[in-house]
């Protein structure tokens, strides 16, 4: 089946460092999204990457989708302690939402 | 979100026992989702239903059971709880409409089986 892998599992920053997950599918996807998740709380959405060789940015937050559309990234510039989370990708096999499968997270701690 | 509640938000309870975990949600969507979270596994698909009459296993749904009471209504069932069953479980919805899925988490119910 489908699967989406996410590099690194955990990352402790100090504060001002830039940061970079990566998210990696065995099948080409129709589209990824990013969640970030708070500790105790619950996935928020970030945003939605389509096109191959997509580039958003939102503020400090750069987000890739690769040009085989099977891979995507994250990168932080400048860590906060607001950061802190767990970023999650979410891959997308189809646009019927059968086939949505999320990486399994990268844990980031900022320190201050 | 806000629009989207679960009950009860923690819940222990012994092996072998029935548990429900209920989702209600206020934005209207047709899509709703009950998903499964453990420490280092992300979030994995229990079930996932499209509408009323539109049921769907996910990736894990052995030992789970759902039910669609009404659009805005979907319940998780565990027939007889198992330790293994202990995890945050999130109920979410999208909205048909959207082509794209984007998933609106409740605030997750913690469930501890002793």
């Amino acid at each position: 089946g489908q699967q989406v892998m996410q590099i690194p599992q955990y990352q402790h920053v100090q504060e001002g460092e830039d940061f970079t997950t990566y998210c990696n599918s065995s099948t080409t996807l129709s589209n990824i999204q990013w969640y970030k998740q708070r500790p105790g709380g619950h996935p928020v959405f970030l945003i939605q990457l389509v096109k191959s060789g997509e580039v958003k940015k939102q503020k400090r937050l750069t987000f890739q989708f690769g040009e085989a559309k099977k891979n995507s990234s994250l990168h932080i510039t400048a860590t906060q302690t607001t950061d802190v989370g767990t970023y999650f990708c979410a891959g997308n096999r189809d646009n019927y939402g059968q086939n949505f499968v999320f990486g399994p997270g990268t844990r980031l701690s900022v320190l201050p | 979100d806000a629009d989207v509640t679960q009950t009860p938000r923690n819940r222990i309870t012994k092996t072998g026992k029935r548990i429900m975990l209920e989702c209600s949600q206020t934005k209207g969507h047709d899509r709703m989702y009950w998903y499964r979270q453990d420490p280092g596994l992300g979030l994995q698909l229990i079930y996932y239903s499209f509408d009323v009459k539109d049921i769907n296993k996910g990736e894990i749904s052995d030992g789970y059971s759902v039910s669609r009471q009404a659009q805005a209504k979907f319940s998780l069932s565990l027939e007889s709880a198992i330790p293994n069953q202990t995890a945050l479980y999130f109920c979410a919805t999208s909205d048909r409409g959207a082509p794209t899925d984007t998933q609106y988490f409740g605030p997750g119910t913690r469930l501890t089986v002793l």
